[in-house]
């Protein structure tokens, strides 16, 4: 079956430090790729998207580039803030059983300190 | 509201009390997943309704969970004769039609059983 394998964490950073989390996946079909975020308190938001081989999602200076030969969705980011502290789930879409499934990563806890 | 609602935000249940949760999509969507978010964890799929219709209860884990989504829109999770491994955030995500479109999810309902 599908599945999603991102690092784990805590990861812990300074203020304006380079962030990547990574993630790679294992789909039967072409699957979509997601990455979430889940601030404390807070319920799950999408954070970006690519829908094919390729394609960079983008969002909040968040970049991910959808790899198809190494099945993976790097999550970077160049310069974080103290306000991305948060959990970031990679996750995938894709077609099962007749409907498209949403299958998700154990979450990537980020620590920015100032 | 246009996002997902999820009702009650928490709940503590004594050990064997039944549960309900409820979850109120967004208006039009047509697909309705519910999750499993056990503490520290990534979200574990339960169950899938295509409007009324429940298409994929493969992640149930017992037959003590039951889900249900009558008329199409409002879904209601049950769960009988609570555990204590029950004890985690069940999250409700709605999605519209489409493979590369992300699932918008409510801020969940956090168990707790004492």
């Amino acid at each position: 079956g599908d599945s999603v394998t991102q690092m784990e964490g805590p990861v812990t950073l300074s203020e304006e430090a380079f962030l990547t989390i990574n993630c790679t996946y294992t789909a039967t079909g072409y699957p979509s790729l997601f990455w979430y975020v889940q601030y404390p308190g807070e319920g799950l938001q999408l954070l970006l998207k690519a829908t094919k081989a390729d394609d960079k999602g983008s969002n909040k200076g968040f970049e991910a580039t959808y790899r198809k030969e190494t099945t993976s969705f790097h999550l970077e980011k160049g310069s974080v803030q103290v306000s991305d502290s948060a959990v970031y789930f990679c996750a995938l879409s894709d077609q099962t059983g007749g409907y498209q499934k949403v299958t998700f990563g154990t979450g990537t806890k980020l620590q920015v300190i100032p | 509201g246009a996002g997902v609602s999820q009702s009650p935000r928490y709940k503590v249940a004594k050990r064997g009390q039944d549960v309900a949760l409820r979850c109120d999509p967004i208006s039009g969507h047509v697909s309705l997943f519910w999750y499993q978010q056990a503490l520290g964890q990534g979200p574990e799929f339960l169950t899938y309704f295509q409007n009324e219709a429940q298409l994929d209860k493969s992640g149930l884990p017992s037959d003590r969970f039951f889900a249900e989504r009558p008329e199409g829109s409002v879904s209601t999770l049950k769960i009988q004769r609570t555990q204590q491994e029950d004890s985690a955030v069940y999250l409700c995500a709605s999605r519209g039609q489409g493979g590369g479109t992300e699932a918008f999810f409510g801020q969940g309902t956090r168990l707790t059983v004492v």
